[in-house]
């Protein structure tokens, strides 16, 4: 019963060719997020979408964008992707609205960029 | 300033040792805490949320001082099956939603 839900689980792209991810959530949870989690380190948030506000982190680059259409469903664009962009991409969610909420997160999606 | 910091490991500990990890947060306004298990190339799953008054889940303790803003996990009788990445995580819940901070994490490895 996967709650979140991560497509592709694998993105292979070239450099520079733009790519998106997706995730999708059967939680009904009023936030999602997106991450990017390099080898060894902490995942970095990239941005959040609180219902349909977006809110996106100070350092994170303009490369990368994301669109929400609906609760359930959350993109993430990367315009040109870099070398610098390989990864892990983690979509997670919770509910919003309590301090005490949990976070759930997809699978993830890595990325190979050549 | 990090939001959270954690020890830097790496923990080697060998099966059946008692192992603990610690972490501190910066914004007195956290109002939840919790440890995340990240398995190697795998997305971060809950472990256990903390609470003030101490929890316990078999063989694994959370701790939580609210006072000096420190976070700790006790893990005894170690199985190899522990071996992976601890994460301490701290949410602030603000106009835009839960803001999760994640310490670097802690790796652990269990020796036969």
């Amino acid at each position: 019963d996967a709650m979140v839900i991560q497509n592709p689980r694998y993105q292979v792209t070239q450099f520079g060719k733009p790519v998106t991810l997706s995730c999708s959530q059967t939680l009904n949870h009023n936030v999602m997020y997106w991450y990017q989690q390099k080898s060894s380190q902490a995942p970095k948030l990239l941005f959040h979408y609180y219902d349909k506000d977006f809110n996106n982190e100070a350092d994170t680059p303009d490369n990368f964008q994301s669109r929400r259409p609906n609760t359930s469903f959350c993109f993430l664009d990367i315009r040109s992707p870099g070398l610098g962009d390989a990864a892990m991409y983690l979509c997670a969610t919770s509910r919003g609205l309590a301090g005490s909420d949990t976070q759930y997160f997809g699978p993830g999606t890595r990325l190979t960029v050549l | 300033r990090k939001e959270v910091e954690q020890d830097p490991g790496p923990f080697n500990v060998p099966e059946g040792a008692t192992v603990a990890f610690n972490c501190t947060y910066s914004n007195s306004a956290s109002q939840s805490f919790f440890w995340y298990r990240q398995d190697c190339r795998k997305e971060p799953k809950l472990l256990m949320s903390v609470y003030s008054s101490g929890n316990e889940d078999g063989r694994f303790t959370a701790q939580l001082n609210r006072a000096s803003q420190y976070i700790s996990l006790l893990i005894r009788d170690s199985k190899l099956s522990d071996s992976a990445t601890y994460l301490c995580v701290v949410n602030i819940l603000k106009s835009t939603g839960n803001q999760f901070y994640f310490g670097t994490g802690t790796s652990l490895t269990v020796i036969p």
